[in-house]
């Protein structure tokens, strides 16, 4: 079992939608990221949080640390927002490594 | 802003060749990272440096060595390359401390024939 698992996997959804995708894990962390990348490779980080909601426009990042849960919610959904999420987690044994999960492919649909 | 380069977007090599792939960063990051990318695998690490001539080994370090002869410059070295490193690389680099964004490159698509 991966330490951090993302769903849904693939997302398919229509322009203005809201979009919730979840990532759960199941290690002790001291922070977790949020990634985007969109297709041609380039990685950007969208978001880092350790306890909390914490919103950027329309992207809004919120963690249940007890329920070692994260979800990146999308308000008012648009086709530039399509793109691969990626999780990534810090876990707290001291060194600065990321466990990253596999993605979730979004396409948003004009 | 932080900018992270890598040598080549897309390069072919053939099986057994030695390969290079440079990552250059511009902020004066402690940290850099390099990681490879896989369908359904995610990203994971296959080595990291936290200061100049330090090194430690990812999750994935077989087959690969790495070089930080100056602090802005982390090369991923394939010795003898093989058709099982066909992926994407990317490089990362961070200020040091826990919970920091990492800043990534554009990535190198690297085919092995």
């Amino acid at each position: 079992k991966n330490e951090v698992e993302q769903s849904p996997q693939n997302l398919t959804a229509q322009e203005g939608e809201f979009i919730t995708i979840n990532c759960s894990y199941s290690v002790g962390i001291s922070a977790l990221h949020w990634l985007q990348q969109h297709p041609g490779g380039g990685i950007v980080s969208l978001f880092m949080l350790s306890s909390g909601k914490k919103k950027h426009g329309r992207l809004i990042a919120t963690i249940n640390i007890q329920e070692k849960h994260s979800s990146l919610h999308i308000t008012a959904s648009h086709p530039r927002d399509s793109a691969v999420y990626i999780c990534a987690v810090l876990a707290n044994f001291g060194n600065e490594k990321l466990t990253f999960g596999t993605g979730t492919r979004l396409t948003i649909i004009p | 802003d932080v900018k992270v380069t890598q040598s080549s977007r897309y390069l072919v090599k053939r099986t057994g060749e030695k390969v290079f792939l440079e990552c250059v960063q511009d902020m004066d990051h402690e940290n850099m990272f390099w990681y490879r990318q896989d369908p359904g695998l995610g990203l994971r690490l296959i080595y990291f440096s936290y200061d100049v001539k330090m090194k430690e080994k990812g999750d994935i370090p077989e087959g690969y060595s790495v070089s930080r002869e100056k602090k802005e410059r982390f090369s991923l070295i394939l010795e003898s390359a093989s058709t099982n490193q066909t992926s994407m690389y990317l490089c990362a680099s961070s200020p040091p401390g826990q919970g920091v964004k990492q800043y990534f490159g554009p990535g190198t698509r690297l085919t092995v024939t």
